[in-house]
């Protein structure tokens, strides 16, 4: 059964920092892109980046660009997500989701968001 | 950025009704398009793939259509179950962005 499971969420202050983090399990972890998304409370989805299988490409929203790190061990079957600077506007749930996207014959890629965490909760305040 | 708008933002529905959700991109994405469920307190859930793909294990009363810059989400007869707001997603490139989200209620 393919698990993900995020930690490492918490109150922290403005200009703080935290590491999250997303144990995956249930499937091999190494052939996969994986990408977080952050929730605001009351708010819609927003993607923040994404990393893919050996770490060669490597993504961000312009919202966390320069503050935010992606990063995985393949090794340890863990994703994470290093936030520097945080800002009362960072608070939000933030989800790991993995991508199981693919080129068929053709040439076209398919990408699908296809199972996701529970989810953890940062919060930005003094 | 390519971004993403969702009509209606709201729709009150009853069980059995059928529903269609509209999504507009800013700019033409072929059909890299996703579609996602979320219950409250809830992970977002996969719905359809590729603007008209069903996840794995969804129920075929979803359907999606479109290409382009239109695209459409449809729910054949709503379920009790179905009450939850979606979204959709644009995979056409980075930065991947979501629509604001339709939230689907009872009537």
């Amino acid at each position: 059964e393919v698990q993900l499971v995020e930690s490492g969420g918490g109150l922290v202050k403005p200009g703080g920092s935290l590491r999250l983090s997303c144990a995956a399990s249930g499937f091999t972890f190494s052939s996969y892109s994986m990408n977080w998304v952050r929730q605001a409370p009351g708010k819609g989805l927003e993607w923040v980046s994404s990393i893919s299988s050996s770490s060669s490409y490597i993504y961000y929203a312009d919202s966390v660009k320069g503050r935010f790190t992606i990063s995985r061990d393949n090794a340890k079957n863990s994703l994470y997500l290093q936030m520097n600077s945080l800002r009362a506007e960072d608070t939000a749930v933030y989800y790991c989701a993995r991508n199981s996207g693919y080129y068929d014959s053709s040439g076209y890629y398919y990408e699908m968001f296809d199972y996701w965490g529970q989810g953890t909760l940062v919060t930005v305040s003094s | 950025d390519i971004q993403m708008t969702q009509s209606p933002s709201s729709l009150s529905a009853s069980v059995g009704d059928r529903v269609t959700i509209t999504c507009r991109a800013s700019q033409g994405i072929s059909n890299y398009l996703a579609w996602f469920q979320q219950k409250p307190g809830k992970a977002p859930k996969s719905l359809i793939y590729a603007a008209s793909s069903l996840q794995s294990g969804v129920p075929s009363k979803f359907s999606g259509s479109g290409s382009g810059t239109d695209f459409t989400l449809t729910i054949s007869s709503l379920q009790p179950e179905d009450f939850a707001t979606y979204y959709c997603q644009q995979y056409n490139s980075y930065p991947r962005t979501f629509g604001p989200g339709t939230k689907v209620d009872i009537k």
